[in-house]
C-alpha cells in the first residue's frame, strides 16, 4: 500500500488570506497525482491531474505544483473565500487503483 | 441517468443482516471503485474493478464482496453487517486504457457518486 500523506489535517483562515497545503508521496514509479475538492455533503470532484515534474496547473484562484523527484505537491489558494471551504484530497494514480491521502480540511471564515 | 448514481441514499440496518449497495454509471467507464469514508480517515478503497468480469481487493476488503457482471453496474454486498461497517460509502468510476488488457488508467480522474450513508445497529 502506497503512503500518501497530506498536511496539515485542517486549516482555518480568514477571508482574503492566501494559503497552501502539501501532499507527500513515494517518488518511485510515479504516474500521476490528482487533486480533488470535496465539499461537505457532496462528492469529491477533480481539480487537477499532474503528471510531469515541475508541472503547474491553475484554475481561477487555485493552483498546484508538482515535484516528482522529491515526492510532493503543493496546492495554493490565493485570496481565500468562504466558498473555498472544503476538504482537499490528493490521490496517487496507479494502474488499477489510486491511493488517496486523508485530506486537508480548509475552513475560510468571513 | 447522467453520471454515476448510488442507492439507497441512506439505510439503517440491523447487525447480521445482508445488504447490497447499488452503483450504476452511464459513462461507459471500464473501471469502478468502492470506498468508505470514516471521520479522520479520508477515503479507503474496499474493492475495485478494472473491467467487467474482473474485481480486485483494496485496503479494507474484509466483510465486503463485489461483482461486475456488466460495464454499468458494480454492487457492493455486506454479507452479515457489523456495527464497524457504519460509514458513508462512495462508488466511483474512471475511464481506462487498452494496452494488451483493459486496465484503469492512472492518469484519468475518478467520478464519484453521491454516497450511501449506512448505519449498522
Amino acid at each position: 500500500i502506497l503512503n500518501v500523506e497530506q498536511s496539515p489535517q485542517s486549516l482555518h483562515v480568514q477571508e482574503g488570506d492566501s494559503t497552501n497545503f502539501t501532499c507527500s508521496f513515494p517518488s518511485s514509479n510515479f504516474y500521476a497525482l490528482h487533486w480533488y475538492r470535496w465539499e461537505t455533503a457532496k462528492s469529491p470532484e477533480a481539480l487537477f491531474v499532474m503528471t510531469l515534474n515541475g508541472d503547474e496547473k491553475k484554475k481561477g484562484r487555485i493552483s498546484a505544483t508538482l515535484n516528482t523527484k522529491e515526492g510532493y505537491s503543493y496546492l495554493y489558494i490565493k485570496g481565500s473565500q468562504p466558498e473555498d471551504s472544503a476538504t482537499y484530497l490528493c490521490a496517487l494514480g496507479n494502474a488499477g487503483k489510486s491511493t488517496f491521502g486523508d485530506g486537508t480540511t480548509l475552513t475560510v471564515k468571513p | 441517468i447522467a453520471g454515476i448514481t448510488q442507492a439507497p441514499t441512506s439505510q439503517i440496518l440491523a447487525a447480521g443482516r445482508r445488504m447490497t449497495l447499488r452503483c450504476t454509471q452511464d459513462m461507459r467507464h471500464n473501471a469502478m471503485y468502492w470506498y468508505r469514508q470514516d471521520l479522520g480517515l479520508g477515503l479507503r478503497l474496499i474493492h475495485y474493478s478494472n473491467t467487467a468480469g474482473t474485481t480486485g481487493k483494496g485496503e479494507v476488503p474484509d466483510g465486503y464482496s463485489v461483482s461486475r457482471a456488466n460495464t454499468d453496474d458494480f454492487p457492493l454486498t455486506l454479507a452479515s453487517a457489523v456495527p464497524s461497517q457504519t460509514s458513508v460509502y462512495f462508488c466511483a468510476s474512471s475511464a481506462g486504457v487498452l494496452a494488451g488488457v483493459l486496465y484503469s488508467s492512472p492518469y484519468n480522474e475518478q467520478f464519484f457518486g453521491p454516497g450511501t450513508r449506512l448505519t449498522v445497529l
